[in-house]
């Protein structure tokens, strides 16, 4: 019954090297997020996408992009890891945007070494 | 100031007990707000959902919206040991697609 998916959930990834985290959705909500979970802290969304249309938000830094081949799947690529990105990233999804709710997956705990 | 505030505890109450978890706001625009809970090492589960303000009741769960005073409340009544985890507040204003989130409160509910 899963409705929000992400792949893998533990990632170990060196330092510099491009990691890429997979989201999917079997909800067919026009809306995907990624969210930046840092410990102790709270969600920071990265960027969404409304349908192909990609939106980014102002502070997400150039070395995290996206991808959203379709409606039921969604990528985040880290191109060159920091320690600073060590983090769980969280994949959400809605209907809409005005007022509907967002669906979280279970999140993908990277490790940066 | 951040746009949400949250008390990040711990919160540490005996089984059955009641459980106010609250978080303070700025922006007098936000007009839906969400309580979500995370087990550890989880991503986040919607627990209540509201609009304006008000109350809503869920089980368990009463969350509150006051937006005179810019301040959301969810209550757990007879809380229970898998009650323990972490509660976040989010909130939205109409049109927007950013959540706002409160960094969380972590409850432990002690059998």
């Amino acid at each position: 019954d899963a409705m929000v998916i992400q792949n893998p959930r533990y990632q170990v990834t060196q330092f510099g090297k491009p990691v890429t985290l997979s989201c999917s959705q079997t909800l067919n909500h026009n809306v995907m997020y990624w969210y930046q979970q840092k410990s102790s802290q709270a969600p920071k969304l990265l960027f969404h996408y409304y349908d192909k249309d990609f939106n980014n938000e102002a502070d997400t830094p150039d070395n995290f992009q996206s991808r959203r081949p379709n409606t039921s799947f969604c990528f985040l690529d880290i191109r060159s890891p920091g320690l600073g990105d060590a983090a769980m990233y969280l994949c959400a999804t809605s209907y809409g945007i005005s007022t509907d709710t967002q669906y979280f997956g279970p999140g993908t705990r990277l490790t940066v070494l | 100031q951040k746009e949400v505030e949250q008390d990040p505890g711990p919160l540490s109450v005996p089984e059955g007990a009641i459980v106010s978890l609250n978080c303070t706001y700025s922006n007098s625009a936000f007009q839906y707000f969400m309580w979500y809970r995370q087990y550890s090492r989880k991503g986040p589960e919607l627990l209540m959902y509201t609009y304006s303000s008000g109350n809503k009741e869920d089980g368990r769960f009463t969350a509150q919206v006051d937006k005179s005073s810019k301040y959301i409340s969810l209550f757990i009544r007879d809380s229970q040991p898998s009650d323990s985890a972490t509660y976040l507040c989010a909130m939205k204003q109409t049109g927007a697609n950013n959540l706002f989130f409160g960094t969380g409160t972590r409850l432990t509910v002690i059998p």
